[in-house]
């Protein structure tokens, strides 16, 4: 029962081009969403965070947008670089009080110059 | 500048023994959690502790693995008598207060021979 879904794996894009990074969700309780960038044999980085009141945040060359009537959050970035070459997870939290994240399984973009 | 730090970073056991994690959150931060990823998967959360206290557990298997946030120390995460399974990147995370943006360690390797 996967309640954060990132449906791909894998992302190709060329240099200076958009990025976009799709993660669904089904709990409806879900109140704060996180996507976090992360490179092998490291921590994941935070990148950029929504709570539910939103439907968009910016944060330099990256753009989280958010449908709550869908379940669906995406990640802009733009203009990619090679070095934005990594394995992005989308997380979600809330609901009770509870502040654990639910990740989802990660797409791994790759930057190509 | 300090983040979270984790130690070891690498942990090899064989089965049968005993692991032990330490995590020291980054400075000013009083909640701690622990999250597992195994291969091709995203992190699933473990256990929630603030200082002596643990929050949540319920992702946490009841056999064999405890933790702890004592009011001095590093939180410690303690697998007993490993097994091959629980081979797996153990990556904890802080924030300051509940509820907040997680930022997470680079993760201790687990291998278990």
């Amino acid at each position: 029962d996967q309640q954060v879904k990132q449906n791909s794996p894998s992302l190709s894009v060329q240099e200076g081009r958009i990025s976009i990074l799709n993660c669904d969700y089904t709990n409806s309780m879900f109140d704060y969403f996180l996507w976090y960038k992360k490179y092998p044999a490291e921590g994941p980085t935070f990148l950029i965070s929504i709570s539910s009141i939103k439907d968009k945040n910016e944060d330099g060359r990256f753009t989280v947008f958010l449908n709550k009537s869908a379940k669906h959050l995406s990640l802009h970035i733009v203009p990619s670089q090679p070095g934005d070459s990594a394995v992005y997870f989308c997380a979600a939290s809330g609901g009770a009080g509870y502040s654990t994240l639910t990740f989802g399984k990660g797409t791994m973009l790759l930057v190509s110059p | 500048n300090a983040g979270v730090m984790q130690n070891p970073r690498h942990l090899v056991r064989r089965r049968g023994q005993e692991a032990r994690l330490r995590c020291s959150p980054m400075k000013g931060h009083s909640h701690v959690y622990w999250y597992r990823q195994l291969p091709e998967e995203g992190l699933k959360f473990m256990v929630y502790l603030q200082k002596e206290n643990i929050i949540d557990e319920s992702g946490m298997p009841k056999e064999r693995f405890s933790a702890e946030f004592p009011k001095e120390g590093p939180s410690i995460l303690r697998i007993q008598q490993v097994v091959r399974g629980d081979s797996a990147a153990y990556f904890c995370a802080s924030s300051p207060v509940g509820g907040d943006t997680q930022y997470f360690g680079p993760g201790t390797r687990l291998t278990v021979l």
